[in-house]
């Protein structure tokens, strides 16, 4: 147990629709980092999010957004769904400093039909 | 190319077995990251290595900041190590590049 959560554990969704998905961070961590992982892949990274300001951004279209809440908890919003996004999205929780390690959530399993 | 190599993509080992798992990468970095991933997606972090080597129970864990290249090593494996282990750099303050895992199957 890590101590970060993420809901939903599993959604279904259809091309064209929009999804949020949320993260609750380890007590204590003001950076969240959300990823992508396709089956069969390393995870990729979304972006990162220190004290509610998104601090990088990896290679995902503006269609993949998020939010950080003044208690540290997160979203990731992703609008104009396609079948690609099916994926395992995983969020990281941590403390900003650059040697930091980050512990994972278990993940949201997200099938796009 | 990926910045993060590893291999091999699989392994299946016998009860007792050593194994050894490989991480190459093609950016500087100021940190490697082993991580351990379940079926049903959980990751844990295993390791964390800037320099040198790292032990924790039956696993090692061994840097070479000049060959760019890192080894995770299981002593006695066991089938409850069966996992995906993955080999993560961060390259700056905000991101980590990950491989593309290998599928460890030790079996009884």
């Amino acid at each position: 147990e890590t101590g970060v959560t993420q809901s939903p554990t599993h959604l279904i969704k259809t091309r064209g629709q929009q999804v949020t998905l949320r993260c609750s961070s380890q007590s204590g961590h003001n950076t969240v980092s959300w990823y992508q992982q396709a089956l069969g892949q390393g995870p990729q990274f979304i972006f990162q999010y220190y004290r509610e300001e998104e601090n990088g951004r990896g290679n995902f279209p503006p269609r993949f957004s998020g939010l950080q809440f003044p208690n540290y908890s997160s979203e990731l919003n992703v609008n104009a769904l396609e079948l690609d996004d099916s994926a395992l999205y995983l969020c990281a929780s941590s403390l900003k400093t650059s040697m930091e390690t980050q512990y994972f959530g278990p993940g949201t399993r997200l099938l796009v039909l | 190319k990926n910045e993060v190599e590893q291999s091999p993509q699989n392994l299946t080992a016998q009860e007792g077995e050593f194994i050894t798992i490989n991480c190459s990468y093609s950016v500087g970095i100021s940190a490697l990251h082993w991580l351990q991933q379940h079926p049903g997606g959980g990751i844990v972090s295993l390791f964390m290595l800037s320099s040198g080597k790292k032990k924790h129970g039956r696993l090692i864990a061994t840097i070479n900041i000049q060959e760019k290249h890192s080894s995770l090593h299981i002593t006695a494996s066991h089938p409850r190590d069966s996992a995906v282990y993955i080999c993560a750099v961060r390259s700056n303050d905000y991101k980590l590049s990950f491989g593309a895992g290998t599928t460890v199957t030790v079996r009884a």
